[in-house]
C-alpha cells in the first residue's frame, strides 16, 4: 500500500519568513495530495491540494509542488505569521482502488513572532 | 457552508462499556471514512464506505469496533468494549467519488474519547 514521510516532524521560524514541509510517497500510481492544518483542538481542514498533471500550484502565501518523477510533493508559506502555527499533514490518494488518503506523520510548524 | 458534524464531541467511559459515535456525512457525499488520531499514531484509517457499503475496514481491531451506515446521512462507529488503550480523537470525514473523480475531503469536528 501507499506509505508517505513527512519531513521535518517541527519546524520552528521567525514570522514573516519562509516555510516549506516536504513529504514523500510509494505508490506511483497515487495521484491526489492535499494539505491539511490543523490547530490545536481543532479538525484538520484543507488549505491546498494538487493533482497530478499539475506541478504547482498556488493560493495566496501558500504553493504546493510535485515531482512524480522523484514521488515527492512540499508545502511552501512565505510571508509567514503567529496564526499559520499549526500542524500541518500532507496525505497522497490514488485515482482507483482504494480512494482512501495516507496521511504523512505531520509537522508542527511554529512561527515566533 | 456545508459541514460533516459529529456526536458526541466528548465521551468519557470506564473500560468494558460500549460507546457509539455518530458523523453526519455533509449532503450529497457518497464516501464516508473513520480515523483515529493519537499523539503516537498520528491520523490512522479505521474504515470506509461507498454509498453506504463497507470498502475497507482493513484498520480496524475486527474483535471490538463495527462501523455501519444505516442511511445515506448517518454514520457510527461502535467500541465493544472499550478499553483505555481506544482512548483517542476519532474523525469522521466525507468526500465525493464519481467515475474515476475523486473530490475534495472534509473532516468532521472529532470526537475526543477518553476510556478510564
Amino acid at each position: 500500500g501507499e506509505n508517505v514521510e513527512q519531513h521535518p516532524s517541527t519546524l520552528s521560524v521567525q514570522e514573516g519568513d519562509s516555510a516549506v514541509i516536504k513529504c514523500t510517497y510509494s505508490d506511483s500510481a497515487s495521484n491526489y495530495f492535499p494539505w491539511y492544518k490543523q490547530e490545536l483542538g481543532k479538525r484538520p481542514q484543507l488549505i491546498i491540494d494538487i493533482r497530478s498533471n499539475v506541478g504547482e500550484k498556488k493560493d495566496q502565501r501558500i504553493a504546493v509542488t510535485l515531482n512524480k518523477t522523484a514521488k515527492h510533493f512540499s508545502l511552501h508559506i512565505t510571508e509567514t505569521q503567529p496564526e499559520d502555527s499549526a500542524v500541518y499533514f500532507c496525505a497522497a490518494r490514488g485515482d482507483t482502488g482504494r480512494r482512501a488518503l495516507t496521511f504523512g506523520s505531520g509537522t508542527r510548524l511554529q512561527v515566533q513572532p | 457552508d456545508a459541514r460533516v458534524t459529529q456526536t458526541p464531541r466528548h465521551k468519557v467511559t470506564e473500560m468494558g462499556q460500549e460507546v457509539t459515535m455518530r458523523c453526519q456525512p455533509i449532503l450529497g457525499h457518497n464516501t464516508v471514512f473513520w480515523y483515529r488520531q493519537t499523539m503516537m499514531q498520528g491520523l490512522e484509517l479505521l474504515a470506509y464506505f461507498r454509498n453506504r457499503a463497507p470498502l475497507d475496514d482493513s484498520g480496524m481491531p475486527k474483535d471490538r469496533f463495527s462501523a455501519e451506515m444505516p442511511d445515506a446521512t448517518l454514520a457510527t462507529l461502535k467500541i465493544q468494549p472499550s478499553e483505555p488503550r481506544d482512548s483517542a480523537v476519532y474523525f469522521c470525514a466525507s468526500g465525493l467519488v464519481l467515475g474515476r473523480d475523486s473530490y475534495e475531503q472534509y473532516f468532521g469536528p472529532g470526537t475526543r474519547l477518553t476510556v478510564t
